[in-house]
């Protein structure tokens, strides 16, 4: 089926472990999006590309460094995690820029951090 | 800026009586407004959205909601809850220009037998 599929779904790490979550989508489309969800405070994001070869950052970019090489590909990635970086990530993708036709999601990474 | 305030983060209902679910938004332009839903462990489904012409939008799974400019609000309803419409709900706006969405809080739904 089309959509978006993440990877891992679940993962465990210790404090000061890197690691990279791969987000890949099958619908062409253009925009892709890196959410964070915490209980009591929605989705936030953390960093966006509108095309292949471009990032962006959004509201909650520290700790996190994101690369877009393929256009069905958006990779998340920590370089040293931190206890506060527990949390379910999403991914999203789009065809229109300001989301008219709403976000694909995929179903989540469950990320523990110890 | 752009920010979504949905009221109640949780809100409980038996199973055959109505669903209201708020959202207010602010703007500075007129936005794009959406509903989504997740059920547990899953990621989020689009439920409904607004851009633009009719204020009433109709979704899945009989629910509705009205664009209300004056009142800056885009709440959900449901004449009849369902079992199954357990979950939680986000409220989310885009505005021209900028690509993303911000979504509210969220607000989880119980709906008891």
């Amino acid at each position: 089926n089309a959509g978006v599929t993440q990877t891992p779904k679940f993962r465990v790490l210790k404090t000061g472990q890197s690691m990279t979550l791969l987000c890949a989508q099958d619908m062409n489309h253009e925009y892709m999006y890196w959410y964070r969800q915490d209980p009591g405070m929605g989705l936030r994001l953390i960093h966006y590309s509108v095309g292949e070869g471009t990032t962006a950052k959004g509201e909650v970019p520290d700790g996190y460094n994101v690369s877009r090489l393929k256009k069905q590909n958006f990779l998340l990635g920590l370089e040293s995690a931190a206890p506060s970086q527990t949390s379910v990530y999403f991914c999203a993708s789009s065809s229109s820029t300001t989301g008219q036709y709403g976000y694909t999601f995929g179903s989540g990474t469950r990320l523990t951090v110890v | 800026a752009q920010s979504v305030t949905q009221l109640g983060s949780h809100v409980s209902v038996s199973e055959g009586a109505l669903v209201l679910l708020r959202c207010n938004y602010s703007s500075s332009v007129p936005p794009y407004l959406f509903w989504y839903v997740q059920y547990p462990n899953q990621g989020l489904q689009l439920l409904l959205k607004y851009t633009t012409g009719a204020t009433l939008v109709k979704g899945i799974n009989g629910f509705e909601a009205e664009f209300k400019k004056s009142e800056t609000s885009f709440h959900l309803t449901k004449p009849s809850a369902h079992m199954s419409d357990a979950a939680e709900y986000f409220c989310a706006v885009s505005k021209g220009g900028r690509r993303a969405l911000t979504f509210g809080s969220g607000t989880r739904l119980q709906v008891q037998p």
